[in-house]
């Protein structure tokens, strides 16, 4: 139980292009989703925590209109990495919690993202 | 200020067992998660304790002492694919993971 699906793996295009990435919960419906990035050899680092039918909240840093969360149910969360540049390029993961706050968080298999 | 300390590398051999220690300080304290993290993949959920004491999971068993801010996780019967990171990722008040950069284990036939 508690699949998460995360797609697409990887992804490689253009500076300018915008990118979106999917995150599925499979078997149980996600209360929260959260959005992280990883560099190499890097702690993961929290981008933005969403609950179904609201806004998501982005940590300090993270620019809202850069990184587009929707999170339009309880199964299904969606970034969208507007205008990437080569700097945007990292490893990007999603997690979902079911159920209470102290309930584990499980992960996609992340998406790796290269902008040319 | 929030803080994790866990060794940045350890070694070890096929079939021994490894500890693998974690001090933390968060504001606040729900409970405390370790995942495993192999290169190039996403974590995977090990273990969580919210209360002192052993929580043990067949090869792997997890270990907390509130009041010292201290948390173990222990590895048995080490196998190969057990070369992964290892993160201790206690939560503050509002439930929020802290992440470290995790101990890398190097397991050695």
């Amino acid at each position: 139980g508690a699949v998460v699906s995360q797609h697409p793996s990887w992804v490689i295009c253009k500076s300018g292009t915008s990118v979106k990435i999917e995150c599925r919960s499979l078997d149980f419906q996600a209360t929260t989703m959260f959005w992280y990035r990883q560099f190499p050899k890097q702690s993961l680092m929290l981008m933005a925590t969403s609950n179904e039918g609201s806004k998501a909240t982005y940590e300090q840093g993270v620019e809202k209109d850069k990184f587009l969360i929707n999170h339009a149910s309880l199964t299904l969360s969606t970034l969208t990495v507007t205008s990437a540049h080569p700097e945007d390029s990292s490893f990007y993961i999603c997690s979902a919690r079911g159920g209470e706050e102290y309930q584990p968080q499980h992960f996609g298999d992340g998406t790796r993202l290269s902008i040319l | 200020g929030q803080n994790i300390d866990q060794p940045t590398e350890m070694t070890a051999t096929e079939g021994a067992i490894v500890q693998i220690n974690c001090t933390y300080q968060t504001s606040g304290f729900n409970g405390l998660f370790w995942y495993q993290q192999h290169a190039g993949e996403a974590p995977t959920f090990l273990s969580y304790n919210v209360l002192d004491g052993l929580e043990e999971k067949g090869r792997f068993s997890s270990f907390l002492s509130r009041s010292k801010g201290y948390s173990y996780l222990l590895l048995k019967e080490l196998q190969m694919k057990d070369s992964a990171s290892y993160l201790c990722a206690p939560t503050d008040s509002n439930y929020q993971l802290i992440w470290g950069a995790g101990t890398k284990l190097i397991i050695k036939p």
